[in-house]
This record gives structure tokens, sequence and C-alpha cells, in this order.
């Protein structure tokens, strides 16, 4: 049963260090998605690729959130440096990309507290 | 632009009692129209969709209509469980914004026996 996986499930740190979330997507998917969940603000589409080019990431804060794809296997969405108000719960979700309107399917997310 | 609006939660209903989540949405183009459930502590999961109009999605006892002329696509089941508790997002993807999702603010529904 193939799955998005995240990495790590669960993270707390303090203020100002840097975070990496790792996602892997679902395998031959070429569209990877990054959100934010909070309970204010709901989920918010962070940034997405294709083929791991970066199409958009106008809702990621640029200033201290960068996302990458180093490899068609893997996701990263860092932040540098961290703040109280970046915690949230990150999901990845991945999409096979093979044009028209596609099903997204999602990890389980990484759970990020920041003191 | 697209969205999507959905019923301000939280609910909770009578284990076998009828359930409706009204979900209304705004699209620009020909959106395909989806039901996605989170059970605390989990990610997202697909529940159903629709790709057009007057199509029904169904699973797991779940159903829901689009209809274009209202622009809705309520998500309905006849008699929850208590396993049924969780948030149910409403969403839409247009093909014409980079098969990009727009979510609804999510809905909780608690079942009890």
């Amino acid at each position: 049963d193939a799955r998005v996986t995240q990495t790590p499930r669960h993270k707390v740190t303090e203020m100002g260090q840097e975070v990496t979330m790792r996602c892997q997507p679902i395998l031959g998917h070429n569209t990877v998605f990054w959100y934010r969940q909070t309970m204010m603000q709901g989920l918010e589409l962070l940034a997405y690729f294709r083929n791991r080019a970066p199409l958009d990431d106008s809702g990621m804060p640029k200033d201290r959130f960068s996302a990458e794809m180093p490899d068609a296997t893997l996701a990263t969405l860092k932040i540098q440096p961290s703040e109280p108000r970046d915690s949230a719960v990150y999901f990845c979700a991945s999409a096979p990309g093979t044009g028209g309107i596609e099903t997204q399917y999602f990890g389980p997310g990484t759970r990020l507290l920041v003191l | 632009g697209n969205s999507v609006t959905q019923m301000e939660g939280p609910v909770t209903l009578s284990e076998e009692a009828f359930l409706t989540i009204n979900c209304t949405y705004t699209a620009t183009g020909y959106p395909s129209l989806f039901w996605y459930v989170q059970y605390p502590g989990e990610g997202l999961q697909l529940l159903l969709k629709a790709t057009k109009a007057d199509d029904k999605g169904s699973n797991k006892g779940f159903e829901a209509t689009y209809r274009k002329e209202t622009t809705s696509f309520h998500l309905e089941k006849g008699s929850v469980q208590v396993s049924d508790s969780a948030v149910y997002f409403c969403a839409l993807s247009d093909q014409g914004t980079g098969n990009q999702f727009y979510f609804g603010t999510g809905t909780s529904l608690t079942v009890i026996p």
C-alpha cells in the first residue's frame, strides 16, 4: 500500500533553531505539495513542485522558509530561524502528475512546536 | 477566483443519525470536487470525489452530488457511527490553476453512542 511518508512525526525546538522536515512522495508521483495546518488559519498551501521544479511558493514566508526537492524521492521544508508562530502541523502531499485533475495523497504530518 | 465555503462546526450527532455537511464553491473553470477526512492525529485521506456536474461520489456510506446549478457538493450519510468522528474538508481542484487544491475550513464531527 503506497503511502507518503514524513519525518520527523514530532519536533520540539527552541526559537531561533533550524528545523528540517522531510517527505518521501509515493513512488512515481512527480507533484509534491507542502501545507501548514493551524487552528486559526486552517490548511494553507505553502509550496508545490512538479518534476522537482518549484511551481508556486507564494504561500511561503520567503525570509525564513525554503523548500527543495534534492531528488525525485525526497522533498524538504526548512525553517531558519524558527519562531513560535511557526508551531503547526506540516503536511506533505503527492500526486501522480499525469495530467488532468488528480487526487492528492497526504502524509501523516510533522507536528512542530517552537518554544 | 476559486474558493470553498463549508458549514461551520463543530457538529455533534448521536449514532445512527443522518449527517449533512454543506459545501458550496466558487470556481472560474470546471473544477473537480473532493471530500477529504482527517482522523485525530492523522493526515487527510480522500473520502470521495466527483469530476463533473451531476456526478455522485460515494464511499463508506458517504455520498455527495456535484450540483453545478447550486454550486454545491454537500456531504451526506444516512446513519453515522462513532468511528465517523473526524474533521471533514471539502475541496476543489481546477486544471486551469495548475491542479492546486482549494480547501474549505473543515467541519469537525463528533458522533456519540
